[in-house]
């Protein structure tokens, strides 16, 4: 199994600016993911980031808005720039461990005024 | 492309009961997993039971079955013996890309 966190845990942040958002995995990983979740639905794929090369992001999200680093195996950040309420939303760092394994951090509630 | 469907927004069921919660799904890989999520009100992720496309047979944890029917690019959640503590939000989840499904919201009544 795969032990996360996720720090800050919650944040309000004012238009405009950014916030950076890591995620710590207790074990070695390959592929680390990051999902945003509004209140009361799904989750979206942001981009997939594994070791060693770029992330890869999905349709509707660029790396301007949404750089993320991955410097080693167990540590991930995902940065939200040029913020706006449109970006308030609950951010998800997630891990595969194993054959099929997928691991969840506990999210950072981020509310943007 | 991966594709992942639950057309169930919300479901109830008496306690006790069992409950089937559906997921269809369309993609173009040879190998994939499907998976299922609860996603109680306090918002951590419990991985519920995964089936490998190339599995023969369905799977089973506990109370959780899986009807995977490959043909029909169906992978329903069945849940026996509904429990109060089975309220939630449920997933369906797709390998390799990992993309989730819109969710189905279960409420078990006593």
């Amino acid at each position: 199994s795969a032990v996360i966190s996720q720090k800050p845990s919650r944040d309000i942040c004012q238009r405009g600016t950014s916030l950076t958002i890591q995620c710590q995995v207790d074990s070695q990983v390959t592929m680390m993911f990051w999902y945003r979740q509004q209140p009361g639905q799904s989750l979206t794929l942001i981009a997939t980031a594994n070791q060693g090369s770029e992330a890869t992001y999905e349709s509707g999200f660029v790396i301007d808005k949404f750089p993320i680093s991955r410097p080693n195996l167990t540590f991930s950040t995902l940065t939200v720039s040029n913020m706006s309420p449109e970006d308030s939303s609950i951010y998800l760092c997630s891990v595969t461990s194993g054959v099929y394994e997928q691991y969840f951090g506990p999210g950072t509630r981020l509310t943007v005024t | 492309a991966q594709k992942i469907t639950q057309t169930q927004p919300g479901m109830f069921v008496q306690e006790k009961e069992a409950v089937t919660l559906d997921c269809t799904y369309d993609t173009s890989d040879p190998s994939y997993g499907l998976f299922w999520y609860k996603q109680p009100s306090s918002g951590e992720m419990i991985f519920l039971i995964y089936q490998g496309s190339y599995d023969q047979q369905n799977a089973t944890e506990g109370r959780y079955s899986l009807n995977f029917q490959k043909a029909r690019k169906s992978a329903n959640l069945v849940i026996s013996a509904s429990q109060l503590g089975d309220s939630a939000m449920y997933f369906c989840a797709m390998s390799p890309k990992y993309i989730f499904g819109t969710g189905t919201r279960l409420k078990v009544l006593a």
